[in-house]
């Protein structure tokens, strides 16, 4: 089946420095993926659509140059985290449409972000 | 306002019986429905996809139900195990965006 792949699960990091999180398809071409963040024992919510060779689209109240997000090929879409600071730690998964129809969305395992 | 309800507190039940998890949504019109469980620390894995011209879709011993006029899903896991333990997120599709939008999550405990 469609598999996602998502790096660092884990990822600490100091105040005010940048972070970049990976996700890749690894046996599809997504040309679509999504970045979710999820507090604990909170919904998944929607930051932005990444769109393979053009801009992100950001859903509303997400600062796009604090996330910056790059799908520079059909396999690979990444999220930078600049400027980070303790309220940004959060656990950030990323999503992708394979085939679609009946099969739903292939999530990466998401990625712990620690900002001390 | 557009919500998306799911029972917040857990579900506790005994092994073998029957896990019915409740998802509603007010001022959505969504085109399809998906399940999907998460298990502590990982991603969601999809589950079930239920359309709106459909009211019940059926995977070994899931089943989903889905009513456009109660803008109401109803999961249901049969003959359940304790491995069957995890948080359930129901989430609506709309056919203009590929985008889907989370339920807060159901914790179904199974008790051996």
């Amino acid at each position: 089946g469609a598999v996602v792949s998502q790096h660092p699960s884990r990822v600490i990091c100091k105040s005010g420095t940048s972070v970049k999180i990976e996700c890749r398809s690894l046996d599809f071409q997504a040309t679509t993926m999504f970045w979710y963040r999820q507090f604990p024992k909170q919904s998944l919510m929607l930051m932005a659509t990444s769109n393979e060779g053009s801009k992100a689209t950001y859903e509303q109240g997400v600062e796009k140059d604090k996330f910056l997000i790059n799908h520079a090929s059909l396999t690979l879409s990444t999220l930078t985290v600049t400027s980070a600071h303790p309220e940004d730690s959060s656990f950030y998964i990323c999503s992708a449409r394979d085939r679609g129809g009946d099969y739903g969305y292939t999530f990466g395992s998401g990625t712990r972000l620690t900002v001390v | 306002s557009q919500k998306i309800e799911q029972n917040s507190e857990a579900l506790n039940i005994q092994e073998g019986k029957t896990a019915t998890l409740t998802c509603n949504y007010t001022n959505y019109s969504p085109a399809y429905l998906q399940w999907y469980r998460q298990d502590p620390g990982r991603g969601p894995v999809f589950l079930l996809l239920i359309r709106e011209n459909e009211k019940e879709k059926r995977k070994e011993r899931l089943k989903v139900t889905f009513d456009t006029t109660l803008k109401q899903s109803l999961f249901h896991i049969t003959a359940s195990q304790p491995a069957d333990s995890a948080t359930y997120l129901c989430a609506l599709g709309m056919d203009s965006s590929y985008k889907l939008i989370f339920g807060s999550g159901t914790r179904l405990l199974v008790r051996p």
